[in-house]
């Protein structure tokens, strides 16, 4: 299948200050991407949607202007997390859907530890 | 809303055994797809296997085959001859035909495959 990669896949940060997680769809085009934070032993929990050249989709609950999303190129997404606070330590996950046929390819994950 | 439910937090299997993980869903919905995903201690998700609502027939993927019974809500995963690099979290999921942005997660089942 295709590969999405994301970097880095863990960062440790102070509180009060802002982390870049990238997301990459290595070998295909991905017109829309989605970012996941999943808790200790628990499910994936959908926080946006992006679409390549215009902006996210935020689900209910989530702060748009704490988790920034830019989808600036087809195989590009960056999630932001800013003036991170020890709560917003997780595990963060991003997902690319290829246009070809709808597939949708899962990252490795990034975890996020604020101190 | 669609909901997706795994009523098995966790199972144990004897290798070389087979087990049987349990998925209901509720949706009012005709057309949508289903899918099992492997979640191993590295995090990275995997796809197992995928079922369309309209097809009547049961995905297989080699060792793994779904039980899809349309009517009833359910798509169970049954896992023949268990091996030890089958144990992982696996979640069940359900897309919509007609958004395809929406993945809708159960809660997980951990596996445990004893030697």
């Amino acid at each position: 299948g295709a590969v999405v990669s994301q970097h880095p896949s863990w960062v440790i940060c102070k509180s009060g200050t802002s982390v870049k997680i990238e997301c990459r769809s290595l070998d295909f085009q991905a017109t829309t991407m989605f970012w996941y934070r999943q808790f200790p032993k628990q499910s994936l929990m959908l926080m946006a949607t992006s679409n390549e050249g215009s902006k996210a989709t935020y689900e209910q609950g989530v702060e748009k202007d704490k988790f920034l999303i830019n989808h600036a190129s087809l195989t590009l997404s960056t999630l932001t997390v800013t003036s991170a606070h020890p709560e917003d330590s997780s595990f963060y996950i991003c997902s690319a859907r290829t246009s070809i046929n709808n597939e949708q390819f899962f990252g490795p994950g990034t975890r996020l530890t604020v101190l | 809303a669609q909901t997706v439910t795994q009523s098995q937090p966790e199972m144990s299997v004897q290798e070389a055994e087979t087990v049987t993980l349990s998925c209901t869903y509720d949706t009012s919905e005709s057309d949508y797809y289903l899918f099992w995903y492997k979640q191993p201690p590295s995090r990275q998700m995997i796809l197992v296997i995928r079922q369309e609502a309209y097809k009547q027939q049961n995905a297989t993927e080699n060792r793994f085959s779904v039980n899809f019974q349309k009517a009833a809500k359910s798509f169970s995963l049954k896992i023949s001859d268990s091996q030890l690099g089958d144990a992982a979290m696996y979640f069940c999921a359900y897309r919509s035909e007609y958004n395809f942005n929406k993945f809708y997660f159960g809660s997980g089942t951990k596996l445990n495959v004893k030697p």
